[in-house]
């Protein structure tokens, strides 16, 4: 089993519409979680953190679940802007330590 | 803002030549780090450095090695390059504890 997995996607919606991603992680013992986000071509940069209590930025909000492992990012009112890759990263207990899933494809169409 | 660099944005390579794939950052970052990316793979781990000198494995660093002689620079050797090595290499900083990653533009390596 991956260590973070997630669905490929892609995910094509029209604008405005609100679209969720979710994530699985296998270790219990992971501490703190992030979403990137990637353009094509482009390196990741990181889209947001991810808290327990669960966050929101504008029209991001990503939610953690420890119970079940896993986290999610929903974006509401989707721009064409929006399209990229994102990737669901668990750091794990000991170090410093990234583990990145292999990024989920949204495309945001007019 | 903090930046990182790397060498060459593209580069083509013959089977068996050795390469070198040099990664710089402006932040003074203890850690920094090597991956490939590959598609379906996600990014994964080659190796990473917390100090000068220091420098530990990561999830897949057979056919690699590394260097870091200098805090700023972190440099990603090929001994003798393989087409299986052919991928995108991105170089990541950090600073201490499980803080945000910083990531290069990315290297894409052919290797034929």
């Amino acid at each position: 089993r991956k260590e973070v997995e997630q669905d490929p996607g892609p995910f094509n919606v029209p604008e405005g519409a609100t679209v969720a991603f979710n994530c699985t992680y296998s270790n219990s013992a992971s501490q703190s979680f992030f979403w990137y986000r990637q353009d094509c071509r482009k390196e990741p940069k990181l889209l947001m953190s991810v808290y327990s209590s669960g966050n929101e930025d504008g029209r991001f909000t990503a939610q953690l679940n420890r119970a079940s492992q896993y986290i999610s990012l929903l974006i509401r009112d989707s721009k064409l802007s929006d399209s990229a890759t994102y990737l669901c990263v668990v750091v794990l207990e000991y170090g410093n330590k990234l583990v990145f899933g292999a990024g989920t494809i949204l495309r945001v169409k007019s | 803002d903090v930046k990182v660099t790397q060498s060459s944005r593209y580069l083509v390579k013959r089977t068996g030549e050795k390469v070198f794939l040099e990664c710089v950052q402006d932040m003074d970052h203890e850690n920094m780090f090597w991956y490939r990316q590959d598609p379906g793979l996600g990014l994964r781990l080659i190796y990473f450095s917390y100090d000068v000198k220091m420098k530990e494995k990561g999830d897949i660093p057979e056919g690699y090695s590394v260097s870091r002689e200098k805090k700023e620079r972190f440099s990603l050797i090929l001994e003798s390059a393989s087409t299986n090595q052919t991928s995108m290499y991105l170089c990541a900083s950090q600073s201490l504890g499980p803080s945000e990653q910083y990531f290069g533009p990315g290297t894409r390596l052919t290797v034929t």
